[in-house]
């Protein structure tokens, strides 16, 4: 499978401050980067999808001013949370796909804890 | 609306037994079903998938069965083994999804020894 990474693994924070998460594909490039979000005992739900070099397609209901994701490149994608609240504490995963047909791979996650 | 129902919640089977986890979907257009492995305060791993012109894949102690008709496909864990207490999702894509999978809600698996 592939190699995925994400960093921090897991991040503590005070309300009100912006935390980013990197997401990097080690071994393949990605043309699309997904970012996840899921709550305890729950499914993943998307957040939104990213294309390197262009600005990212937000699910309904995801705030886009409040969770800027780029993807600046093909093994390199970001996403911050800016002016974090306690209802943003949940666990983040992002997942880097090379393209049509192709299999899908997740990184291990960032556990998002707002104070 | 999920497009992907996944049943039951929660499962409890001995070491050595079958572990079975359903899927029903309604969108003809998905292609693509793969099954994800998640260990608490992990992601999830991609544990196999399937395409829908075949009926069964086999994976060591895992198989996926499929049927296109029905429009469910299940997941078969074999000699199921604690170390696969875990969370198991069902998902599924469309081609032109753009690679875009919905889930299915999740099983807990519990292997008791």
């Amino acid at each position: 499978g592939a190699v995925v990474s994400q960093h921090p693994s897991w991040v503590i924070c005070k309300s009100g401050t912006s935390v980013k998460i990197e997401c990097r594909s080690l071994d393949f490039q990605a043309t699309t980067m997904f970012w996840y979000r899921q709550f305890p005992k729950q499914s993943l739900m998307l957040m939104a999808t990213s294309n390197e070099g262009s600005k990212a397609t937000y699910e309904q209901g995801v705030e886009k001013d409040k969770f800027l994701i780029n993807h600046a490149s093909l093994t390199l994608s970001t996403l911050t949370v800016t002016s974090a609240h306690p209802e943003d504490s949940s666990f983040y995963i992002c997942s880097p796909y090379r393209g049509v047909n192709n299999e899908q791979f997740f990184g291990p996650g960032t556990r998002l804890t707002v104070l | 609306q999920q497009q992907v129902k996944q049943s039951p919640q929660s499962l409890i089977v001995q070491k050595g037994g079958i572990s079975i986890i359903n899927c029903a979907y309604e969108n003809t257009a998905f292609d693509y079903f793969p099954w994800y492995q998640q260990f608490p305060g992990k992601g999830p791993a991609l544990l196999i998938a399937i395409r829908p012109d075949v009926s069964e894949k086999k994976e060591g102690r895992f198989t996926i069965s499929f049927n296109k008709s029905a429009k469910q496909f299940s997941l078969h864990i074999m000699d199921s083994q604690p170390g696969d207490s875990a969370t198991y999702f069902c998902a599924a894509r469309t081609t032109d999804s753009w690679g875009k999978l919905q889930f299915g809600a999740g099983t807990q698996v519990v292997v008791t020894p």
